[in-house]
Formats: C-alpha cells, sequence, structure tokens
C-alpha cells in the first residue's frame, strides 16, 4: 500500500526556535494532513490541506500542499513548551487508501 | 460533549486470552475507525465502519482480531487468542462522513505477557 516518509524522525529545540518538518510520499494524495498526538492521548487534527500549493495556517502553525501532491510541510513558528509531541502527516484520496506516516517527535527545551 | 470513550484504558493479560476492547464514539457521528499503534508500524487502520457496517477490513492482522459494531453508540474490538506481538495501542476514532475530521479516543493500553 502506499506509504509516507516523515523527517525528521525527532527534533530537539530550545524554546522560541521554529520548526520545519516535511512529509513525502511516492503517490500522489488529494487531500493531506497534519495531526499531533501528545502523550497519552489520541491524535489530534492539526491542519487540513485540499488544493495543490495550498498554504494554511493555524496560529503558530503553517502547513503547505506540495505542488507536486506528493509531499508537505508544516512549520512551527516560536516554540513553546507545550508543543512537546509526535505530529504525524496523514494522505487521504478522497475517502480512500488513507495512510498516516510514521510520526515526527518533537522535544522543547527550555 | 463526552468526546470518544475508549475502555478499559489500559489492559494486561496473558498470552491465550480473550481481549475486548470498547468504544463509545460520539453521538451522531456515523464512521468508526479502529487503530493499531506500535513504535515499529506507527498507526495503522484496522477497520472501517460506516452506519454501523464494516466498509473495509483490510488491515485486520489475523482471523484472530474480530470487531463489531451492533448500534451507532457502541463498538468492540476483540482479540482472540491474544498473543504478545498484539500488545499496542489500540485507538478508536469517530467521524461524521469526512475522514480527516476524525476525533480519536484517549486510547487502549494493551500489554499481552
Amino acid at each position: 500500500g502506499q506509504q509516507l516518509n516523515q523527517s525528521p524522525q525527532s527534533m530537539f529545540i530550545q524554546e522560541g526556535e521554529d520548526v520545519s518538518m516535511n512529509c513525502t510520499s511516492s503517490s500522489i494524495f488529494n487531500t493531506w494532513l497534519w495531526y499531533k498526538q501528545e502523550p497519552g492521548e489520541g491524535p489530534v487534527l492539526l491542519i487540513a490541506l485540499y488544493k495543490a500549493g495550498e498554504l494554511t495556517s493555524n496560529g503558530r502553525l503553517t502547513a503547505q500542499f506540495g505542488i507536486t501532491r506528493k509531499d508537505s510541510f508544516l512549520n512551527i513558528s516560536a516554540s513553546i513548551p507545550s508543543d512537546v509531541g509526535i505530529y504525524f502527516c496523514a494522505g487521504d484520496n478522497y475517502g480512500q487508501n488513507f495512510v498516516f506516516g510514521p510520526g515526527t517527535r518533537l522535544s522543547v527545551l527550555p | 460533549d463526552a468526546g470518544v470513550i475508549q475502555s478499559p484504558r489500559h489492559e494486561v493479560t496473558e498470552m491465550g486470552q480473550e481481549v475486548t476492547l470498547r468504544c463509545k464514539p460520539i453521538s451522531g457521528h456515523n464512521s468508526l475507525f479502529w487503530y493499531r499503534q506500535t513504535m515499529m508500524r506507527g498507526l495503522e487502520l484496522l477497520i472501517y465502519f460506516n452506519n454501523n457496517v464494516p466498509i473495509d477490513d483490510s488491515g485486520m492482522p489475523e482471523d484472530r482480531f474480530s470487531a463489531k459494531m451492533p448500534n451507532a453508540s457502541f463498538s468492540t474490538l476483540k482479540i482472540q487468542p491474544s498473543e504478545p506481538r498484539d500488545s499496542a495501542v489500540y485507538f478508536c476514532a469517530s467521524t461524521n462522513d469526512y475522514r480527516e475530521t476524525q476525533y480519536f479516543g484517549p486510547g487502549t493500553r494493551l500489554l499481552v505477557l
């Protein structure tokens, strides 16, 4: 089946720094999604992208749907301790072939 | 709204025992998903119900796993017999038709000894 790759696998940053992570696929998706999972909880949707080239923001988070439809990135500006967690990308094709990436584990050092 | 409710939150059992995980979706949602999360394999979709009917069970690992949704407010995932490799966090999620807006429950952490 389709698989997603996320990089980096993990990152340690200082509070206040900006963060950038990305997600790539060998196949095209029509929807890209970014989720955050905190310890002991289920994933929570952060941003959904529906159109190639689309750039969407949610507070300090910004995500873009790649022009090729095979990638997406997520940026977090001015990181804070509560940004800690695992960030998952997910791809979807109109409800078919929904798949999660392996996640990027973010640690924020005070 | 209470959100998606899963029980138990933690389960420890011995190999060979039957395990039943329970999920109550958000009221009014008509789609329900069961996922398994492990360090090695990440988040895997096991089965997807729409209007209580199983639509896609291609992710169910083997015959030891079964899932039911007898009504719109309740679903179970059963493992019989359980094996140590089934140890994982099992999530239930629900939504109203749009898969991207799935709401996840807190998960059941299963340990099979």
